[in-house]
């Protein structure tokens, strides 16, 4: 598989669930993202990784936890949301600065 | 001011014309430059970047980039209505470990 995969494509959970993202990316990139679009919204970068070392968290709340166990994995753990963090999840990769590559999203419905 | 400003449209052309969006940037340091497409409900996809100075073309697409008055364009010349999607500007304010900074996106329309 090439690229950056995302799964799972569809989520629906209840507000007091925990669920997990993940992202994969193929390109040998070592800087992984997270965004989250709600609808008719702008991107809103939530966690950048650089070499797997966290480099910036946007005031995210608590509720959302990352993990990046090496250069090509990263996740999104998620417990107790709420519904307005109903929104695409989407995971990004580069090389450096350089051009941000995309997945497909994960679509997060929470009840 | 934000800092990648674009305005949101939508911007409507007709078939076969060209399609001319804007943005704009405040850091004078930035050095890299995207334009992404997003169709609505997926996730952007990359269509150009410019480093330098100028007119960068592929295909129908054409970019355009001048830091003095720290703008940059995208044309696309002979619009279809596939074209019909909302774009991204972004921009790389340093060299390193810094996440690209995106602008709201416009949306065009292209009208068969």
């Amino acid at each position: 598989e090439t690229g950056v995969t995302q799964t799972p494509r569809h989520l629906v959970m209840g507000m007091t669930n925990k669920k997990s993202l993940k992202c994969e990316q193929h390109l040998g990139h070592n800087a992984m993202y997270w965004y989250k679009q709600s609808a008719k919204k702008p991107l809103e970068l939530m966690f950048v990784y650089n070499f797997k070392e966290q480099t910036e968290n946007n005031s995210v709340p608590s509720r959302f936890s990352p993990e990046c166990p090496n250069s090509s994995h990263l996740f999104l753990h998620l417990h107790t949301l709420q519904p307005e963090d109903s929104a695409l999840y989407l995971c990004a990769s580069s090389q450096g600065g350089g051009a941000e590559f995309f997945g497909p999203g994960t679509r997060l419905t929470v009840l | 001011q934000k800092e990648v400003e674009q305005n949101s449209g939508p911007l409507s052309v007709p078939e076969g014309a060209i399609a001319s969006l804007n943005c704009t940037y405040s850091d004078r340091g930035s050095q890299s430059f995207f334009w992404y497409r997003q169709y609505s409900g997926k996730s952007p996809e990359l269509i150009m970047f410019i480093y330098s100075n100028g007119d960068k073309e592929d295909g129908r697409f054409t970019a355009q980039l001048n830091k003095a008055s720290q703008y940059v364009s995208l044309l696309i010349r002979d619009s279809q209505p596939s074209d019909s999607a909302t774009y991204l500007c972004a921009v790389n304010r340093d060299t390193g470990r810094r996440a690209l900074t995106f602008g709201s996106g416009t949306r065009l329309q292209v009208q068969p």
